[in-house]
């Protein structure tokens, strides 16, 4: 069946620091993934999404790349602010599953100044 | 401005009462899902619809009901036969990716959540 796993935080970086989280998915065929960020007390944003193999999905600095070859879906952001800090979900959708989607169990981010 | 709105934000239950979460949205979307979160875990889906008049349970239906006869709604009831309803109530909607519509990706938009609390 469809999964997918995501790095356990929580995470704790210093302002300006690299980062990145990892995601890997199990899925047949060619899925839509996604990050998704939740401030706290807020519900989930669509962060970025990329939709067949080798795409990248980029906003407000993140970056990610379908890598089919690996089932990854890497979240990266080069210089992490303190308004970055947040809860990352890693998630996946496919048609040949109803559009259902499948969400890893959330990587805490705090980055301190 | 379209999107997702969900009442009340907090909510506070009796043990025993039912409570009915509302989720409205005027995106258009015909799929509408509700998830529950509890700290430090991921979402859990409770029920799902993909069009009006119809809808499916998902991995944790127990103790909950819902309905769509409209396709800008979808509210839950939590019911007292939810033994351990306090969390954070997400509800989400999108319009589902078809696999020969390449750029409709099928995203999920969500509202800012509804927190019960049972006292």
């Amino acid at each position: 069946g469809n999964s997918v796993t995501q790095m356990e935080g929580p995470v704790t970086l210093s302002e300006e620091a690299f980062l990145t989280i990892n995601c890997t998915y199990t899925a047949t065929g060619y899925p839509s993934l996604f990050w998704y960020v939740q401030y706290p007390g807020e519900g989930l944003q669509l962060l970025l999404k990329a939709t067949k193999a080798d795409d990248k999905g980029s906003n407000k600095g993140f970056e990610a790349t379908y890598r089919k070859e690996t089932t990854s879906f890497h979240l990266e952001k080069g210089s992490v602010q303190v308004s970055d800090s947040a809860v990352y979900f890693c998630a996946l959708s496919h048609p040949n599953t109803g559009n259902q989607f499948y969400f890893g169990t959330g990587t805490s981010l705090t980055v301190i100044p | 401005d379209g999107g997702i709105t969900q009442s009340p934000k907090y909510l506070f239950r009796k043990e025993g009462q039912n409570v009915t979460l509302s989720c409205e949205q005027n995106l258009n979307h015909d799929a509408m899902y509700w998830y529950r979160q509890d700290p430090g875990q991921g979402l859990r889906l409770i029920y799902y619809s993909q069009i009006v008049n119809d809808f499916q349970k998902g991995d944790i239906a127990e103790g909950y009901s819902v309905s769509r006869e409209k396709k800008e709604s979808f509210p839950l009831t939590v019911t007292s036969a939810q033994k351990n309803p306090t969390a954070f109530y997400l509800c989400a909607s999108s319009t589902p990716r078809a696999s020969k519509i390449a750029a409709n990706t099928g995203e999920l938009f969500f509202g800012e959540g509804s927190r019960l609390t049972v006292l």
